[in-house]
């Protein structure tokens, strides 16, 4: 079972407001900060939110990222056919190794 | 162009061995801490193994700690994965990642990964 708890399954209609929830542990997301992960079908994951709220180079700004306690969650705005895809949150774990969510798979109906 | 390139996955029998390897390019790899990540076939990404940019700290999942040796050559710019005791519950896409400075930092590059399948 993973150790970070995400819904497996997200949708919504273009132009909509989806959020995406991500839980955790007083030894991970309660200590160190989340980042999520966007894996297109097919492809390798890519780095879309670091440090709990933080956006590399490139990711629009529809995707932000909040954290509170031990949880934290993904927001996408103006939904887009493109931003079907899993999403995967994680953080470092205070017992040294990194931790990820199950995944959650995005529908854009 | 900036990249990390795997290989040496394919098909090896319970119990046995297999050595995965991750060239990079394009970035300064012996100041960058590196991880690899699996994914069983329709399942999760979970993370397997991290080392320090030096190599002199090393991070394992518990479920390959004692199996599987994480180890890097900075002078190849070359990441290594080396796996004993391969069971059927190894089978998977395994990616390379860069981390940064730590292994604690963002993965922000990633492989396009190699697929190890542990069949008889």
């Amino acid at each position: 079972q993973p150790v970070l708890t995400q819904p497996p399954s997200a949708s919504g209609t273009p132009g909509q407001r989806v959020t995406i929830s991500c839980s955790g542990s007083s030894s991970n997301i309660g200590s160190n900060t989340v980042n999520w992960y966007q894996q297109l079908p097919g492809t390798a994951p890519k780095l879309l939110i670091h440090s709990n709220n933080q956006r590399p180079s490139g990711v629009p700004d529809r995707f932000s990222g909040s954290k509170s306690g031990t949880s934290a969650s993904l927001a996408i705005s103006g939904l887009q056919s493109e931003d079907e895809a899993d999403y995967y949150c994680a953080a470092w774990d205070d017992s040294l190794c990194w931790v990820f969510g199950g995944g959650t798979k995005l529908t854009v109906l | 162009e900036v990249q990390l390139l795997e290989s040496g996955g394919g098909l090896v029998q319970p119990g046995g061995s297999l050595r995965l390897s991750c060239a990079a390019s394009g970035f300064s790899f012996s100041i960058s801490a590196m991880s690899w990540v699996r994914q069983a076939p329709g399942k999760g990404l979970k993370w397997v193994s991290g080392i320090g940019a030096s190599g002199g700290s090393t991070y394992y999942a518990d479920s390959v700690k004692g199996r599987f040796t994480i180890s890097r050559d900075n002078s190849k710019n070359t990441l290594y994965l080396q796996m004993h005791s391969l069971r059927a519950e190894d089978t998977a896409v395994y990616y390379c990642a860069k981390d940064g400075l730590r292994v604690y930092y963002p993965m922000d590059l990633w492989g396009q990964g190699t697929t190890v399948t542990v069949s008889s």
